[in-house]
């Protein structure tokens, strides 16, 4: 399978614990970024990376939750101090980047459901 | 806030075509309508995009209207396995950082 994977694609934990989510994206792609989706809501956008840089974090993203792209290849997304309110489903997706006046088109994962309990 | 509006719910039934709108009266020039699904606990699965020129995928046809203020994404013969929420998201590729989700139409395919 050569589409974006997600690891791992359940996480329960208790409050107050960190978790940290894996992203590998479509293998030639240059861009990744990270959503959010709670129950009965669409994906809201976290945070982008183009290759390793990150270059766009929503507000919705706290100083507990931390992204990085070391190598430009997988990413991984930490929440630090979970609270119940994180409880949802982490999405990522990934597209080629073929500049700024072509449209790109976002393939994502099958993400990662978390429950803070 | 997402650039469009669909409506919430939508029926069909199994092997008749499905035709799903989705407004987007102030849409500018360079920005693209984009049609993902959402099967329940999946991730989004992209179907199909366009400009201003009807396109057709092996999944779907995207119909936009003449002024660009709406379109409608056809399901040509709807399958159970096509039960999912349908979203419509307009975006410039200058915005090369997300895909402004709204809340979709859910789309109920019934035997």
């Amino acid at each position: 399978d050569t589409g974006v994977s997600q690891n791992p694609r359940h996480k329960i934990t208790k409050r107050g614990q960190n978790v940290t989510f894996r992203c590998d994206p479509i293998s030639e792609h240059n861009r990744l970024y990270w959503y959010r989706q709670t129950l009965g809501q669409g994906p809201e956008f976290l945070t982008y990376f183009q290759n390793e840089a990150q270059l766009e974090k929503s507000r919705l993203l706290s100083d507990r939750f931390s992204a990085e792209r070391p190598k430009g290849s997988f990413s991984t997304l930490e929440i630090q101090r979970t609270e119940q309110g994180d409880s949802a489903m982490y999405l990522c997706a990934s597209s080629l980047g073929l500049g700024r006046r072509l449209p790109e088109t976002q393939y994502f994962g099958p993400g990662t459901r978390l429950l803070v309990l | 806030d997402a650039k469009t509006t669909q409506p919430t719910s939508m029926d069909c039934a199994e092997g008749r075509a499905a035709n799903l709108p989705c407004n987007h009266s102030t849409i500018s020039g360079n920005e693209y309508v984009y049609w993902y699904r959402q099967i329940h606990s999946q991730g989004p699965q992209y179907i199909i995009h366009g400009l201003k020129n009807n396109e057709t995928n092996e999944m779907a046809s995207l119909i936009i209207t003449e002024d660009r203020k709406s379109s409608t994404l056809i399901l040509p013969h709807a399958t159970l396995r096509d039960t999912a929420v349908y979203y419509c998201i307009v975006r410039a590729p200058r915005e090369n950082n997300d895909m402004r989700f709204g809340a979709g139409t859910r789309l109920t395919v019934k035997p």
